[in-house]
């Protein structure tokens, strides 16, 4: 298993403005994601996010919007740009330990409201 | 048609009872299937995988899997009131092995 931490956990947010979450893993993992949980809404991937390159956007979601950094093996930041409430949602980081993508383990996620 | 279906519910049953929560999945060349709990205000949490046909049982927990049918359940035994939660279907999409969620299904567990 893997220990996760998230911050800022909640934050409301002006719109207009940008926010970075910050997703720290206790452990080195290779595959880490970024998941959007909007209201009553199921899990949405937003990208994975690769140490040392570029992450890689699912369709709909474009780095200028949600820019995301991997340092190392063990942080991650996602940064909500020029938000609006569209984009108040749950923001949920992800890591898989072993090879088997499908068995994740998630940070507490980060709850962002947009006015 | 969505990727993974569920049905959201709520699902309602009595403590005691076995709870039945279903999925079905549209992409035919999946080959992992998992389900996710996660209670209100929470993170979601994997409690069951599965690979292949049949049935695979942990403690109260039974995760059965048709390939054929492309239908995943999840069956929960003496059912508890903290069984009360979300419960989410997952699949990875046999292209990219990226995971998929359903929507997921409310389960009350009334006492």
């Amino acid at each position: 298993s893997a220990v996760i931490s998230q911050k800022p956990s909640r934050d409301i947010c002006q719109r207009g403005t940008s926010l970075t979450i910050q997703c720290q893993v206790d452990s080195q993992v290779t595959m880490m994601f970024w998941y959007r949980q909007q209201p009553g809404q199921s899990l949405t991937l937003i990208a994975t996010a690769n140490q040392g390159s570029e992450a890689t956007y699912e369709s709909g979601f474009v780095i200028d919007k949600f820019p995301i950094s991997r340092p190392n093996l063990t942080f991650s930041t996602l940064t909500v740009s020029n938000m609006s409430p569209e984009d108040s949602s749950i923001y949920l980081c992800s890591v898989a330990p072993a090879e088997n993508t499908g068995e994740l383990f998630f940070g507490e996620g980060s709850r962002l409201t947009v006015l | 048609q969505k990727e993974v279906e569920q049905n959201s519910g709520p699902l309602s049953v009595p403590e005691g009872a076995i709870a039945s929560l279903n999925c079905t999945y549209s992409d035919r060349g999946s080959q992992s299937f998992f389900w996710y709990r996660q209670y209100s205000g929470k993170s979601p949490e994997l409690i069951m995988s599965i690979y292949s046909n049949g049935d695979k049982e942990d403690g109260r927990f039974t995760a059965q899997l048709n390939k054929a049918s492309q239908y995943v359940s999840l069956l929960i035994r003496d059912s508890q009131p903290s069984d009360s939660a979300t419960y989410l279907c997952a699949v990875t999409a046999s292209n990219t092995g990226k995971l998929i969620f359903g929507q997921g299904t409310t389960l009350q567990v009334k006492p």
